[in-house]
């Protein structure tokens, strides 16, 4: 079946540093999604990646879908103590399934 | 709108007790979904429906059901509660867009559920 990865499921850094987390799937997706989640909240939307090779951004953070639409990433350029939480990438399947499965997630801890 | 309305947000249940985590949305969504979020497993699906009278099984649909009598609801029923469903509950709603493209997820405020 379908899976998505997701490296790495922790990651410390001090305030002002880059971060980077990578979603892989084992299958073509048709879309993915980016979605943050703080500590005891709810995952909450970020962002959609449609086309191969598109990048959008959104002030710090830049998001990437690699170009056989298996890979993405997510990088927040100096973080700040706000971006604290789990990053989840959400791989859509589209066709008769149309099941939406999650990475395990990024963990991100900012020291500041 | 309220979007997508969980209740309730904690419950305890003793093992072999049933119940059902009610989940709403007003948003006219035709995708439904149910997750659990347990430490270091991310979000692992449940059921899912594409619209009222259609579900489908996720990837741990074992001693859950779920039922979408109208576009509004979906439920989401523990049969015989049992320690291994200790969890968080998200549901989810979104667009289903024609030909099953997906739109962005929108999640409840989750139930936590201990079984004892």
């Amino acid at each position: 079946g379908q899976q998505v990865m997701q490296i790495p499921q922790y990651q410390h850094v001090q305030e002002g540093e880059d971060f980077t987390t990578y979603c892989n799937s084992s299958t073509t997706l048709s879309n993915i999604q980016w979605y943050k989640q703080r500590p005891g909240g709810h995952p909450v939307f970020l962002i959609q990646l449609v086309k191969s090779g598109e990048v959008k951004k959104q002030k710090r953070l830049t998001f990437q879908f690699g170009e056989a639409k298996k890979n993405s990433s997510l990088h927040i350029t100096a973080t700040q103590t706000t971006d604290v939480g789990t990053y989840f990438c959400d791989g859509g399947y589209g066709g008769a399934t149309n099941k939406l499965i999650f990475g395990t997630g990024t963990l991100l801890a900012v020291q500041p | 709108n309220a979007g997508v309305t969980q209740t309730p947000k904690f419950q305890v249940l003793k093992t072999g007790q049933s119940m059902t985590l009610q989940c709403a949305q007003d948003m006219n969504h035709e995708y439904m979904s149910w997750y659990r979020q347990d430490p270091g497993m991310g979000l692992r699906l449940i059921h899912y429906s594409v619209g009222a009278g259609i579900t489908d099984q996720g990837e741990v649909p074992n001693g859950y059901n779920v039922s979408r009598s109208t576009t509004e609801d979906f439920p989401l029923r523990l049969l015989s509660a049992a320690p291994s469903q200790t969890s968080v509950y998200f549901c989810a709603s979104s667009y289903y867009g024609a030909g099953g493209g997906n739109s962005p997820l929108h999640f409840g405020n989750g139930t936590r559920l201990t079984v004892t």
